[in-house]
């Protein structure tokens, strides 16, 4: 059974650092991880998605990782902002078409 | 482009209850999802569908019934309504194994 763990459960930083959120799975057998942002109250927005072959993603001051052989991805954000403040999800596509959410990342950027 | 539609937004229940939540794709996907939404808990999935026809139990799937009798809608049946449903309920689809989902803006249920 898959199981997805972010690390850590929430995170204060001021503005303007670059800060790394982790991403953990225990079945490698995936398709793909993608990265997601949740307002509060709001739905998910598509941050970014990592194919199985792949070992990198990048997007404008987002890029995240994947080891899939570790079990392990993180999202990097560069010079964060008061904006970036939200929640952030990952979620393994398995190979038996499973689609498995970690608990999620509460980030809040100081200004 | 529409995206994936979930009606309604909000919804209050009675305990004992029954309600269908709807969601529509308009992008021809063929992969249909249900997750539900707890506070601090993450998204759980409930029942999946890779294809019209085809539907298979998530994570959490007792107490909830799904169709899929086309491909662009799949409705989430709940029959006894119980506070343990108090929850939001998110419906997600993607072309397939390979690429990225899309979600619903969800629905907001509360059994009382």
């Amino acid at each position: 059974k898959q199981e997805v763990t972010q690390i850590p459960a929430a995170l204060s930083v001021p503005e303007g650092e670059n800060l790394v959120l982790n991403c953990s799975f225990t079945d490698s057998a995936i398709y793909n991880l993608q990265w997601f942002r949740q307002d509060p109250g709001k739905g998910l927005t598509s941050l970014l998605l990592i194919q199985s072959s792949q070992r990198e993603q990048t997007s404008g001051r987002l890029n995240a990782s994947l080891d899939k052989s570790s079990g392990r991805s993180t999202l990097y954000i560069a010079a964060s902002q008061p904006g970036d403040s939200a929640t952030y999800l990952c979620a393994v596509n398995g190979e038996d078409d499973k689609i498995i959410f970690g608990k999620g990342t509460r980030l809040h950027i100081l200004p | 482009n529409a995206g994936v539609t979930q009606t309604p937004k909000f919804r209050i229940l009675k305990i004992g209850q029954s309600m269908t939540l709807q969601c529509t794709q308009d992008m021809n996907h063929n992969y249909m999802y249900w997750y539900r939404q707890d506070p601090g808990m993450g998204l759980k999935l409930i029942y999946y569908s890779v294809g019209a026809g085809i539907t298979d139990k998530g994570e959490v799937p007792n107490g909830y019934n799904v169709s899929r009798s086309t491909t662009e809608d799949f409705p989430l049946r709940l029959e006894l309504a119980a506070p343990s449903q108090t929850s939001v309920y998110f419906c997600a689809s993607s072309s397939g194994s390979h690429y990225g989902y899309t979600f619903g803006s969800g629905t907001r249920l509360t059994v009382v």
